[in-house]
C-alpha cells in the first residue's frame, strides 16, 4: 500500500478565512512533506517533517502553518491567504528522508483563494 | 539556476513506438534519481528510480538509464500507450552533508502525448 490521502480535494476560500488541509499515510513513513504546485510548474517544497519534527521550512510565509499531530497525519493551516496562493497543494511521505528515498504523493488539494 | 533540467517541454510519440524522455543535472552530488508521472489535477505518481551506483534500472515497460559522466539520465517507455500521456518529472536528491538538509529537486517536466 503506497497511498497518501488528502482532504479536501477542492477548497475555495476568501482572504479572511481560516481553513486546514489534511494529509494521512499509513505506510509507517517517518518523513512527510508539503509541496505547492502551480500550473505547468514542478512541485515546490514548502515544509518537511522528519519524525514528527519540522526539519525544513523553505521560507514559507507565516500565513501557512504546518502541524504534525502524529506520525501518520500532517496538516496545513491556512489563514489570510492571497489570491496568488491559489495552487495545487501536495502532500508526500517517504520512509526516512529525502535523500535516496522515494516520496509518495497524495492526489492534492486544489485551492482557490478569492 | 536550474539544477535539474528537462529541455523538452513536450514530446509526441505514436502508440507502440518508444518514448525517450531526457533529463540533465548540474550537481555531481546528486546520487539518487526518480521519475514521476503526473496527470492534470492529480499528485505525481512514482514510476521508477535509480541510484548512482547503477547505470540502468528496468521495471516493465519503463527503463531508466544513467550516465554519470555526462550528468544525464533518460526514461524509455516501450511500447508507448495512450494512457502514458502525462507530464513526466525527473527528480534528483543527495545527502548533502550532516549539517545541511536533504532535498529532492524536481525538473520542470516534459509533457508526453502518445497518439493512437
Amino acid at each position: 500500500d503506497t497511498e497518501v490521502t488528502q482532504t479536501p480535494k477542492h477548497l475555495v476560500m476568501g482572504m479572511t478565512n481560516k481553513k486546514s488541509l489534511k494529509c494521512e499515510q499509513h505506510m509507517g513513513h517517518r518523513a512527510m512533506y508539503w509541496y505547492k504546485q502551480k500550473a505547468k510548474k514542478p512541485p515546490e517544497l514548502m515544509f518537511v517533517y522528519s519524525y514528527e519534527k519540522l526539519s525544513i521550512n523553505e521560507s514559507v510565509p507565516s500565513r501557512f502553518s504546518p502541524e504534525c499531530p502524529n506520525s501518520s497525519l500532517l496538516n496545513l493551516h491556512l489563514h489570510a491567504l492571497q489570491p496568488e496562493d491559489s495552487a495545487l497543494y501536495l502532500c508526500a511521505s517517504s520512509q526516512e528522508g529525502p535523500a535516496q528515498d522515494t516520496q509518495y504523493f497524495g492526489p492534492g488539494t486544489r485551492l482557490t483563494v478569492l | 539556476d536550474q539544477q535539474v533540467k528537462q529541455n523538452s517541454p513536450s514530446l509526441s510519440v505514436q502508440e507502440g513506438r518508444i518514448s525517450i524522455l531526457n533529463c540533465d543535472y548540474t550537481n555531481s552530488m546528486f546520487d539518487y534519481f526518480l521519475w514521476y508521472k503526473k496527470y492534470p489535477a492529480e499528485g505525481p505518481t512514482f514510476l521508477i528510480s535509480i541510484s548512482s551506483i547503477k547505470d540502468k534500472n528496468e521495471d516493465g515497460r519503463f527503463t531508466v538509464f544513467l550516465n554519470k559522466s555526462a550528468k544525464h539520465l533518460s526514461l524509455h517507455i516501450v511500447p508507448s500507450q495512450p494512457g502514458d500521456s502525462a507530464v513526466y518529472f525527473c527528480a534528483a536528491s543527495a545527502h548533502w552533508s550532516q549539517t545541511s538538509y536533504d532535498k529532492v529537486i524536481f525538473g520542470p517536466g516534459t509533457s508526453l502525448s502518445v497518439i493512437p
